[in-house]
């Protein structure tokens, strides 16, 4: 399909190894957004680009978490030294319009996630 | 800090029966609300946006409503179906620099 695509769609790791998840938004959406969700509770965002400039990185939990998207398609977050409190539904969304700090009116279209589970 | 509150936080209704879900916010200043649905295992997808001047949008069966001067919104869904059942988040974004501000959602089952 067209739709926004994540991967893998489940990681299993165990504390302290880095894990690197992978987005690739629908073709031509110039915004990527990176969300974590709880499970029973709405997306937590964590970062934005709008090509590849990252525009806003300040739901980052620390610095361990990081975020790039070289070429202004593919995206990758990168978990370093996970740890327990990182498991969770990590969710990528993109939009064809430009994210001015928030989504304005732009839909953003999710992909299905990467259920990451650190032992 | 900017707030979404959804009430309630899960319905279960009969098929063909109408609901009404709640979403109460404090994000200032206000752009635009959105309902997004997102069934079990899936990413949320989009049902309706409301800007501040509009008070009413439909999409099927599903029509939200939205009072700027209260900062609430409502979600209402007209004869239900099995499909129905879902995660229902709100989803308000405020204008200039800020990003969007999602709800914790309404679980809402459909039984037959």
């Amino acid at each position: 399909g067209a739709g926004v695509s994540q991967s893998p769609r489940y990681k299993v790791t165990k504390r302290g190894q880095d894990v690197a998840l992978r987005c690739d938004p629908i073709s031509g959406h110039v915004s990527l957004y990176w969300y974590r969700q709880a499970l029973g509770q709405g997306p937590e965002f964590l970062t934005y680009f709008n090509y590849e400039a990252q525009q806003d990185k300040s739901g980052l939990p620390n610095d361990r978490f990081s975020a790039e998207r070289p070429e202004g398609s593919i995206s990758t977050l990168t978990i370093q030294r996970t740890e327990q409190r990182d498991s969770a539904m990590y969710r990528c969304a993109s939009s064809r319009l430009l994210g001015l700090a928030g989504d304005s009116y732009n839909e953003q279209f999710f992909g299905p996630g990467t259920r990451l589970t650190v032992l | 800090k900017n707030q979404v509150e959804q009430s309630p936080q899960s319905l279960i209704i009969l098929e063909g029966k109408n609901c009404t879900l709640q979403c109460n916010y404090t994000v200032s200043p206000f752009s635009n609300l959105r309902w997004y649905k997102q069934d079990t295992g899936r990413g949320p997808v989009s049902l309706t946006i409301m800007t501040f001047s509009e008070n009413t949008k439909s999409n099927g069966r599903y029509t939200a409503t939205l009072d700027a001067d209260t900062k609430q919104s409502s979600l209402h869904i007209t004869a239900s179906q099995l499909s129905d059942s879902a995660s229902y988040i709100c989803v308000v974004s405020p204008t200039g620099a800020g990003k969007s501000t999602f709800g914790d959602g309404t679980t809402l089952t459909v039984k037959p």
